[in-house]
């Protein structure tokens, strides 16, 4: 059983740019959630998807979106970068909306400068 | 809104010692409770989960926590701990919005091992 990946590892980009974030999930999981844990900070949550469908939002502006592809994979995107969103994005999946343990990635590491 | 507030941001030990990791929660409502374990440079590892039933929960590397309702907390416990037991816990709730669940975590607590 594969767990959840996640690519890159690191990353670094301008503030401005635009970034994308790709997450696999756990065989059989057909729902995935981001979140941004800032330096010292627990995870906060960006958003879910489940079955290609937006589910749910934390307070994250527009410029952080996001897809899922039929085969429950997802990417997550930024706009616009800002210093602030220098953080380890988590992707998590899990087998269901509710009640599931969510099974965590390794995480990407953004740098933004 | 949920909340987790985990009172201790850094807890130092010697090996072999009993640790305690404090989690206090916001909701008086039933809720699903999670510790997850971040090693350095990793992604979040879960530990033990509460999600009904007995108050005790087992999880993984010798860990246990309690969930007390009356007191909104949850908090975690090892009764000998070992060096490779440093790392981050994380104390989670889930919270419903709309159609979705979400994990609402605390700031974490960064164990620290000592020989």
């Amino acid at each position: 059983e594969t767990g959840v990946t996640q690519s890159p590892t690191h990353l670094i980009k301008t503030r401005g740019q635009q970034v994308t974030l790709r997450c696999s999930s756990q065989s059989g999981h057909n729902t995935v959630s981001w979140y941004q844990q800032a330096l010292g900070q627990g995870p906060q949550f960006i958003f879910q998807y489940y079955r290609e469908e937006e589910n749910g939002r934390g307070n994250f502006p527009p410029r952080f979106s996001g897809l899922q592809f039929p085969n429950y994979s997802s990417e997550l995107n930024v706009n616009a970068l800002e210093l602030d969103d220098s953080a380890l994005y988590l992707c998590a999946s899990s087998l269901d909306i509710r009640g599931g343990e969510q099974y965590f990635g390794p995480g990407t590491r953004l740098t933004v400068t | 809104a949920q909340s987790v507030t985990q009172l201790d941001s850094q807890v130092p030990v010697f090996e072999e010692a009993p640790v305690e990791l404090r989690c206090n929660y916001s909701s008086s409502v039933s809720v699903y409770l999670f510790w997850y374990v971040q090693y350095p440079n990793q992604g979040l590892q879960l530990l033990l989960k509460y999600l009904s039933g007995s108050t005790l929960v087992k999880g993984i590397n010798g860990f246990e926590a309690e969930f007390n309702k009356s007191q909104t907390s949850f908090h975690l416990r090892k009764p000998s701990v070992h060096i490779s037991d440093t790392a981050e816990y994380f104390c989670a709730v889930s919270e419903t919005q709309g159609g979705s669940e979400k994990l609402v975590f605390g700031k974490g607590t960064k164990l620290t091992v000592n020989p």
